[in-house]
């Protein structure tokens, strides 16, 4: 069982908005900052938020992130067709000394 | 802009070592205050943290894998790299190099802040 759970698959149509949520149950990770990375098929991973909310020079403003208490969730609304790929909640864990990732989210565009 | 290319063996026989570099191109890996860290991916599952190293030589490793894992850092050749030892199937996964966790000397405290990713190398266990 992960600290970092992700439901596992999540779909909207094009324009739709769709968020994707994290849940953090671990008190030794719900106080840091949570971060979002999307991996296209085939890719490397790409952050896509970081510290809870903000986005990286070059990350359209479709993409938000949220956190509140245990839990943290990534919206896209104006959904395309090329937002199809996994996403990945992650935040540092305290006891571990090192980062977790959430299972990840498959994101379907139909 | 910089950017990470993993390489090395893409099969590895069972109970031998894993053994996989990673390029820094477009920077030098010892300019600014980043860690460089290692994370894989089994087919079919998340991403998990294998360990950082800073260029100092400083390491930390998931405690999972840390009886099995040594990272290390060449500044000259701008590469560091990962040997997983006693390797199994279960170590079959794509291997990805990064940029990252980011410390923040104000909070003391570290982030997963990972950037940028290295494309990924499929690397297989079996016989």
């Amino acid at each position: 069982q992960s600290v970092l759970t992700q439901t596992p698959s999540a779909s909207g149509t094009p324009g739709q908005r769709v968020t994707i949520s994290c849940s953090i149950s671990s008190s030794n990770v719900g106080k840091n900052y949570v971060y979002w990375y999307q991996r296209l098929p085939g890719t490397a991973p790409k952050l896509l938020i970081y510290r809870n909310n903000q986005r990286p020079s070059g990350v359209p403003d479709r993409f938000s992130g949220s956190k509140s208490g245990t839990s943290a969730s990534l919206a896209i609304s104006g959904l395309r067709s090329e937002d199809e790929a996994d996403y990945y909640c992650a935040a540092w864990d305290d006891s571990l000394s090192g980062p977790v990732f959430g299972g990840g989210t498959e994101l379907t565009v139909l | 802009q910089v950017q990470l290319q993993e390489s090395g063996p893409r099969l590895v026989k069972p109970s031998q070592t894993l053994s996989l570099t990673c390029t820094v191109s477009g920077g030098s890996i010892s300019s600014g205050t980043y860690y460089w860290s290692w994370v894989r991916q089994p087919a079919g599952k998340g991403l998990e943290w294998i360990g950082r190293i800073y260029t100092s030589g400083s390491t930390a490793y998931n405690p999972s894998l840390k009886s099995r894992v040594t990272m290390s850092v060449d500044t000259s050749k701008n590469q560091f790299s990962l040997k997983l030892r006693s390797v199994t199937a279960a170590d079959t996964a794509v291997y990805f190099c990064a940029r990252g966790p980011y410390y923040s000397g104000s909070e003391n405290s570290y982030e997963a802040w990972f950037d940028p990713w290295g494309q990924g190398t499929l690397v297989s266990v079996s016989s």
